[in-house]
């Protein structure tokens, strides 16, 4: 296991469609994030687990917008009734105790 | 919430130190400051960690007044390679919270020949 992997890395949808994402952290990384990321601007922090806990949510995640970490081990972001504004880089980070992040490649939606 | 503010951008030259300063003067006391770079369509990669005064690893230095308002990253002798933006994050707390995760808009460093 050499990082964190997010699958896909690219999707387009429509308009009112569903998606969801995969993220894959490193092996025995008890803390996971998902960001998003439009052009131009910073990491916007989404949500955070520790192990299968969902311990803190952005009010940037409304109620179309939902995560989760069965078993601790990976997670998924999906995200009902696509928007348009939701056309972004989604990223994703683990971390062990040392608090360091480590992001993996992310995946771009476009929201059509 | 310590909000962040950094220059939108930064020109240098290949061989030369680079000074990158962060604003942050609502900063809690259990926060501290991590610095990332980012390349285009490529996740953050963490630089380097620190609580105050001064931290270094191998590929910078990071620098931390008293007052813990600002930090200044230090990379020394900038390659071509290091072209990339740079981003402050403030919030990251050992035992703490983890939803005060703020990162700045960015320091685009541009590194010329």
């Amino acid at each position: 296991d050499t990082g964190v992997s997010q699958d896909p890395r690219h999707k387009i949808t429509k308009r009112g469609q569903n998606v969801t994402f995969r993220c894959d952290p490193i092996s025995e990384h008890n803390r996971l994030y998902w960001y998003r990321q439009t052009l131009g601007q910073g990491p916007e922090f989404l949500t955070y687990f520790q192990n299968e806990a969902q311990l803190e949510k952005s009010r940037l995640l409304s109620d179309r917008f939902s995560a989760e970490r069965p078993k601790g081990s990976f997670s998924t972001l999906e995200i009902q009734r696509t928007e348009q504004g939701d056309s972004a880089m989604y990223l994703c980070a683990s971390s062990p105790p040392s608090f360091e992040q480590f992001f993996g490649p992310g995946t771009r939606l476009t929201v059509l | 919430l310590a909000k962040t503010t950094q220059p939108i951008s930064m020109d240098s030259y290949e061989g030369q130190e680079v000074n990158i300063t962060c604003s942050h003067n609502n900063i809690a006391t259990n926060d501290y400051i991590t610095w990332y770079q980012q390349f285009p369509s490529q996740g953050p990669r963490f630089i380097i960690q620190g609580y105050k005064t001064k931290v270094t690893n191998e590929v910078a230095s990071l620098f931390i007044p008293a007052d813990r308002k600002s930090s200044t990253l230090s990379l020394p002798r900038v390659s071509l390679s290091d072209t990339a933006v740079y981003y402050c994050l403030v919030g990251v707390s050992y035992g703490g919270s983890q939803g005060n995760l703020i990162f700045g808009k960015g320091t685009k460093l541009s590194v010329k020949p």
